[in-house]
């Protein structure tokens, strides 16, 4: 069954520090998400990403943070400048068209 | 705002039934989904209403009333390895819209 695939599966980083997670959806997906979920709390939106723009974004993105889909195949999300309470586990989503989003495997992202 | 109430946990038996409540209360509603986390891991897609009633897929089922903004995912047979997070999310439009989700359900199932 196809894959959303997320590298690293673990990130520690210095506070102020850039970070870059990187994404590869299932191939023929259309829409492009990333979600984070901080530890014990409700998976939260952060961005969409459809015909290679952003398509909506929550009042979570905000300047520190961007996405870019650099060729056909990864979709990346990068936080500037990080704080500390920028810690959380980060999921990338796909989907062609329908219900079911799949969801990667997450980064867990520690800033310290 | 955007809001999506669930119990916070639920506990059962091995081979009993249980039932996982959503009230949800958004600026738009397509359809309600229901994924599953175990451990923090990926969130996994079990099912997903747009219209009123019942979707039956295996031992889940998961019923939609639009009119009460209310649903529930049925668990029948539970088994050890259903213990994990249940998460509704209402899909807010048509197109790629995103997924609003509820705080999450801890089912612990015991032996």
């Amino acid at each position: 069954e196809p894959e959303v695939t997320q590298t690293p599966s673990h990130q520690v980083t210095q506070m102020g520090q850039e970070v870059i997670l990187r994404c590869v959806p299932i191939s023929n997906h259309l829409y492009f998400y990333w979600y984070r979920q901080i530890l014990g709390q409700k998976v939260e939106f952060l961005v969409s990403f459809y015909n290679n723009e952003i398509s909506e974004k929550s009042e979570i993105f905000d300047d520190q943070f961007s996405v870019e889909r650099p060729d056909g195949s990864n979709f990346t999300l990068k936080i500037r400048s990080t704080k500390l309470e920028d810690s959380a586990m980060y999921f990338c989503a796909s989907i062609r068209t329908g219900t079911g989003y799949t969801f990667g495997s997450g980064t867990r992202l520690t800033v310290v | 705002g955007q809001s999506l109430e669930q119990p916070s946990e639920v506990t059962a038996v091995e081979g009993a039934i249980v039932q996982i409540n959503c009230t949800y209360q958004t600026s738009g509603f397509y359809g309600l989904s229901w994924y599953q986390q175990h451990d923090g891991g990926a969130p996994t897609f079990l099912s997903y209403n747009a219209l009123d009633g019942l979707e039956e897929t295996g031992r889940f089922s998961s019923f939609l009333s639009r009119s009460d903004s209310y649903g529930y995912l049925l668990l029948q047979e539970l088994q050890m390895k259903d213990s994990a997070s249940y998460f509704c999310a209402v899909k807010l439009d048509n197109q790629g819209g995103k997924l609003i989700f509820g705080q999450g359900t801890e089912l612990s199932v015991k032996p």
